[in-house]
């Protein structure tokens, strides 16, 4: 876990407050997106994933939304907890036919008690 | 299930050693990844399996790197000679249905050479 860079963008929010992470992708071919959580000293954890014909996805205290006009993905907390805290990373398909996914660089999230 | 397990969770080699790495995925799983985490590249797949068969290895960096899964409960990743370009956080990942689709990340192995 930390050894995903010193200098990843970083999200700070209250205990309690809702968190909105967001991700830029490269690939308008892209048809499937998946978010993980990686906290530190450990493998990343899936959180959620979505398919380009919907545009949002619900699951247990956290929403994808994804805008394909924009090439723009979100992943929302509710009610983010001191768990919460970890490097959240937004992965697509990627360029090739292969469907390997490709990382982004990671957002580390931060909640303050 | 336990899990995904790796070992060993740390390994310190000098340059030129061999180094052996080792993952047992979750029973069950047909398809199992290595992956490599480093501050400069990030995450990146080397290489990922589908019932015992190498399926794609273009991830893989050289020929120094190599990846074995003589059955469904057992993989290995070998790097021969190692070089301290290498150093890194190599995590082994499984899953029911292949790339497009929930993994299950061991706690990886974090290699350094000296």
């Amino acid at each position: 876990g930390e050894s995903v860079g010193l200098h990843l963008p970083t999200l700070s929010v209250q205990e309690g407050d809702n968190s909105i992470i967001n991700c830029a992708y490269s690939n308008s071919a892209s048809d499937y997106f998946i978010w993980y959580k990686q906290e530190s000293g450990k493998g990343p954890q899936f959180i959620i994933d979505i398919r380009s014909n919907m545009d949002k996805r619900q699951g247990q205290r956290v929403t994808v939304l994804l805008n394909k006009t924009v090439k723009h993905l979100s992943l929302q907390i509710a009610a983010t907890q001191p768990g919460d805290s970890a490097v959240y990373f937004c992965a697509e398909n990627g360029m090739d036919s292969s469907y390997k996914l490709i990382f982004g660089s990671g957002t580390r999230l931060l909640v303050r008690p | 299930d336990a899990g995904v397990i790796q070992s060993p969770r740390h390994e310190v080699t000098e340059m030129g050693q061999e180094v052996t790495l080792r993952c047992k995925p979750i029973s069950g799983h047909d398809y199992l990844f290595w992956y490599r985490q480093t501050m400069m590249r990030g995450l990146e797949l080397l290489i990922y399996f589908n019932n015992n068969v190498p399926i794609d290895d273009s991830g893989m960096p050289e020929d120094r790197f190599s990846a074995k899964m003589p059955n469904a409960s057992f993989s290995t990743l070998k790097i021969q000679p190692s070089e301290p370009r290498d150093s890194a956080v190599y995590f082994c990942a499984s899953s029911l249905q292949g790339l497009r689709t929930e993994a299950f990340f061991g706690q990886g192995t974090r290699l350094t050479v000296v």
